[in-house]
């Protein structure tokens, strides 16, 4: 099946510094791509939605400033947690979508705010 | 809106039996996908079935079979012969059929095979 890479795995940053995480398609062009946010033993929560060239499609309660999200190729899309506090500590897992139903989960990035 | 619920937030079943994991959905549309996902200690999602909602015929892939009934909104996930690499995270979801619909998660079962 496509492959879906992020990175870092894990990161470690500061309070009210920013930290970017990458999210690639390794074979495949995603026309769509998704963040999710996911806190231990609950469930995947939708952030935002984004098609290669347009502006990304927040949830509801999901804060546009914080939480930048730019999909500037059809094989790269990335996160931008920005003046993190340790409540933005979670996993976050992006997902991409070629045209077709399949939609093809990276291997998550673990971020803990200090 | 739709939504998905999975009323077994644990379930424990030992190796070799057979376990089914609930799941039920709302959603006024007639045309959609419905999904279970697997997520290991590991994190990574692994899809594990899927079925489109206008075929009646249950889908199955090797020990992994469903039951849906749509009339009642219903999609179990039945595990046969439960093998210790079962033990996981299952999330039923739901998504619509244009092609940018969203991809809505259940609650999640989490799975002990016991040995």
């Amino acid at each position: 099946g496509a492959v879906v890479s992020q990175h870092p795995s894990w990161v470690i940053c500061k309070s009210g510094t920013s930290v970017k995480i990458e999210c690639r398609s390794l074979d495949f062009q995603a026309t769509t791509m998704f963040w999710y946010r996911q806190f231990p033993k609950q469930s995947l929560m939708l952030m935002a939605t984004s098609n290669e060239g347009s502006k990304a499609t927040y949830e509801q309660g999901v804060e546009k400033d914080k939480f930048l999200i730019n999909h500037a190729s059809l094989t790269l899309s990335t996160l931008t947690v920005t003046s993190a506090h340790p409540e933005d500590s979670s996993f976050y897992i992006c997902s991409a979508r070629e045209v077709t139903v399949e939609q093809y989960f990276g291997p998550g990035t673990r971020l803990t705010v200090t | 809106a739709q939504t998905v619920t999975q009323s077994q937030p644990e379930m424990s079943v030992q190796e070799a039996e057979t376990v089914t994991l609930s799941c039920t959905y709302d959603t006024s549309e007639s045309n959609y996908y419905l999904f279970w996902y697997k997520q290991p200690p590991s994190r990574q999602m692994i899809l594990v079935i899927r079925q489109e909602a206008y075929k009646q015929q249950n889908a199955t892939e090797n020990r992994f079979s469903v039951n849906f009934q749509k009339a009642a909104k219903s999609f179990s996930l039945k595990i046969s012969d439960s093998q210790l690499g079962d033990t996981a995270m299952y999330f039923c979801a739901f998504r619509g059929r244009t092609s940018y619909d969203k991809v809505i998660f259940g609650p999640g079962t989490s799975l002990s095979v016991i040995p």
